[in-house]
């Protein structure tokens, strides 16, 4: 099992309509999850970031948590051509060598058609 | 610098070449991650410090590959006697001790 899974899709959605973005991961003990967006050929840019169970909200986009089912989300409300990217999802994992670090989903690429 | 800067923004180089990857972190940045992305995948662990110490190497592919941060700001990641698979996006990201990263705009090597 991966530590961190997401679907790579294409995820076509219609402009307006709602992206829904998932990732689940393998530690049970891990405490902080992030969203990065990835535009083709450039840097992953942090989006949000979300360490209690629950909603997270900013602007059009909302992360949502569940610890003990170990799913991380990540909505886009009224989605635009321009939020056509890869989403990357990150959780903050204890490793063997007794810190903890940072493992990185395969990220999910999101289409919105216009 | 207002971001995380990565030198050289491109790498070419023969096999058998050893290469050096240079990081400046924004400043204040005590955390310093070091990541390597094939194309169509998420950014693969390598390394990171906190401070001047390497916390974890655990993602180093094998004995080739090396890191290190001296005075705690600017990192180097070398590969020794490179070889075509060594080939990818390597990538920086640094932060405030338990804070989100910030990534640099990556260092793209080729291996001939």
């Amino acid at each position: 099992q991966k530590e961190v899974e997401q679907n790579s899709g294409p995820l076509s959605v219609p402009e307006g309509a709602i992206a829904s973005l998932n990732c689940t991961y393998s530690d049970r003990g891990s405490q902080s999850f992030f969203w990065y967006r990835q535009y083709s050929g450039k840097s992953p840019e942090l989006i949000m970031f979300i360490y209690s169970n629950g909603d997270k909200e900013d602007g059009r986009f909302t992360a949502q948590l569940n610890k003990a089912s170990q799913y991380v989300s990540l909505l886009i409300r009224d989605s635009q051509p321009s939020d056509s990217a890869t989403y990357l999802c990150a959780v903050n994992m204890f490793g063997t060598s007794g810190t903890y670090k940072y493992i990185f989903g395969t990220g999910t690429r999101l289409k919105v058609l216009a | 610098g207002a971001g995380v800067s990565q030198s050289p923004r491109y790498k070419v180089t023969k096999r058998g070449q050893d290469v050096a990857l240079r990081c400046d972190p924004i400043s204040g940045h005590v955390s310093l991650y070091w990541y390597r992305q094939a194309l169509g995948q998420g950014p693969e662990f390598l390394t990171y410090f906190n401070y001047e110490a390497q916390q974890d190497k655990s993602g180093l592919p094998n004995d080739r590959f090396s890191a290190e941060r001296p005075e705690g700001s600017i990192s180097t990641l070398t590969i020794q006697r490179t070889e075509q698979r060594d080939s990818a996006m390597y990538r920086c990201a640094s932060s405030l001790s338990g804070q989100p990263q910030h990534f640099g705009d990556g260092t793209r090597l080729s291996i001939l």
